[in-house]
């Protein structure tokens, strides 16, 4: 079964606290990507990954970073938090093109971390 | 830049049907994605249309129109939980996805 592990389900964390928000996936796959969920707006992507050490900015990558130094892991950084950066982040990860069926790149998330700055 | 248009809410009576409209602007568009979210936990994947027309599995069929720019999920024989967040994704190139804010189903008895 497939599975995608984010470190925390609630975090809260003050204004200009440096935060780390963990996601680990065990299917292999090549692709991970962080999104963050709010009321109204849907998922809005904030960086990918593509293959380790390798990134890209998403729609929204202000204010964060990210790293990833093993195929399994994909770390999201808030250098400081602020308190607009309260939200629902979510996890995914996916297969490359090339190893996914009929080119049905089917993105698995995690369960999700609510973060809130205060 | 991307544009994926769903309606927010809608209402349906258990055993009903209810259809779900989203359309999409996308550039490079590759294919249309609808995922399932129940309150307080992850989207997990319902279907996937890259060619136009339709394609069933079980009480859940999704549409495609490319040439409109549209999408449609039906959800047939509706059951208490089947309540919950439906989100239309549009796939831009080889990985990336573009989503909708979501529509909340809510099944009443």
């Amino acid at each position: 079964d497939v599975k995608v592990t984010q470190s925390s389900r609630y975090l809260v964390k003050r204004t200009g606290e440096k935060v780390f928000l963990e996601c680990v996936q065990d299917m292999d796959h090549e692709n991970m990507f962080w999104y963050r969920q709010d009321p109204g707006l849907g998922l809005r992507l904030i960086y990918f990954s593509y293959d380790v050490k390798m990134k890209e900015k998403g729609d929204i990558p202000e204010g964060y970073s990210v790293s990833r130094e093993k195929k399994e892991r994909f770390s999201l950084i808030l250098e400081s938090a602020s308190t607009n950066q309260t939200s629902m982040y979510l996890c995914a990860s996916s297969l490359t093109s090339g190893r996914a069926l009929a080119g049905k790149n089917i993105q698995y998330f995690g369960a999700g971390t609510r973060l809130s700055v205060l | 830049g991307q544009n994926i248009d769903q309606p927010t809410e809608m209402t349906a009576t258990e055993g009903a049907i209810v259809q779900i409209n989203c359309t999409y602007q996308t550039s490079g568009f590759n294919g249309l994605f609808w995922y399932q979210q129940h309150a307080g936990e992850a989207p997990t994947f319902l279907s996937y249309n890259v060619l136009d027309g339709l394609e069933e599995k079980g009480r859940f069929s999704s549409f495609l129109s490319r040439s409109k720019g549209y999408s449609y999920l039906l959800l047939k024989e509706l059951q208490m939980k089947d309540s919950a967040s439906y989100l239309c994704a549009a796939k831009s190139n080889d990985y990336k996805l573009s989503f909708g804010a979501g529509t909340t189903v809510t099944v009443r008895a």
